[in-house]
């Protein structure tokens, strides 16, 4: 199975604060039809996840753009250019190229 | 407006079974899979798998074949987890989230259902 270490497992940060979470891959997530199938969730307390990225780097609709995602292959960066209070929570990238569909272990977001 | 709309929380006894549904609108049901998802009290997410809606065909995760269950009640929208035989590590809220078929993006999800598992 894909395993997926998301680092830091915390982030504290204030608001306005740019912060990155990283996401690394045991094997390549380039499937043979040249998609990178990589999400990024936000699951905030108490709610289901929602998605903010997809396919490694394009923004889900309504996300604020402060979000932002890159890599290729097995590294993998979530960028939040100014956080904002509504930001805190915890943050899971997701593969689904290789069956079993795996999930990183989540990085929680703090605000100071 | 696309909604998945799970069923309420359930409190069962080791060994019942249970069955949680989840309702899509807004959306073509047949133009995105259904997938399960398993979060433990204060854990991470878990895969569990997931059914083709226009096929009815299931995948089970491997912790999750045997006692889990996915069907379709396609004509009303509908997704179902059947669990039998209950056990006390079953005790978590069971997500559904919608995938598309072409750029793998989980963009809705049920809102949860809780299910506990106590004698």
């Amino acid at each position: 199975d894909v395993v997926l270490t998301q680092t830091p497992p915390t982030l504290s940060a204030t608001i306005g604060q740019s912060v990155s979470i990283s996401c690394r891959s045991s094997q390549s997530l380039l499937h043979s039809n040249g998609n990178t199938y990589l999400n990024w969730l936000l699951q905030r307390p108490g709610q289901p996840p929602q998605l903010l990225i997809y396919l490694v780097s394009r923004l889900e609709s309504g996300v604020p753009n402060r979000f932002s995602g890159s890599g290729s292959g097995t590294d993998f960066t979530l960028k939040i250019s100014g956080v904002e209070a509504e930001d805190l929570g915890v943050y899971y990238c997701v593969q689904s190229t290789h069956a079993p569909l795996t999930f990183g272990s989540g990085t929680k977001l703090e605000i100071k | 407006q696309i909604q998945l709309v799970q069923s309420g929380p359930e409190l069962k006894k080791p060994g019942e079974s249970v069955k949680i549904s989840c309702k899509a609108s807004g959306y073509t049901f047949t133009d995105y899979a259904m997938h399960w998802v398993k979060q433990a009290p204060g854990k991470g997410l878990k895969w569990m798998g997931w059914i083709n809606t226009y096929t009815g065909k299931p995948t089970y995760a491997d912790d999750f074949k045997g006692r889990f269950v996915f069907s379709l009640e396609a004509s009303a929208s509908t997704a179902n987890l059947q669990i039998s035989n209950l056990k006390n590590e079953d005790t978590a809220t069971y997500f559904c989230a919608r995938r598309h078929y072409y750029s793998g993006s989980f963009d809705y999800w049920g809102q949860g259902v809780m299910v506990t598992v106590s004698s």
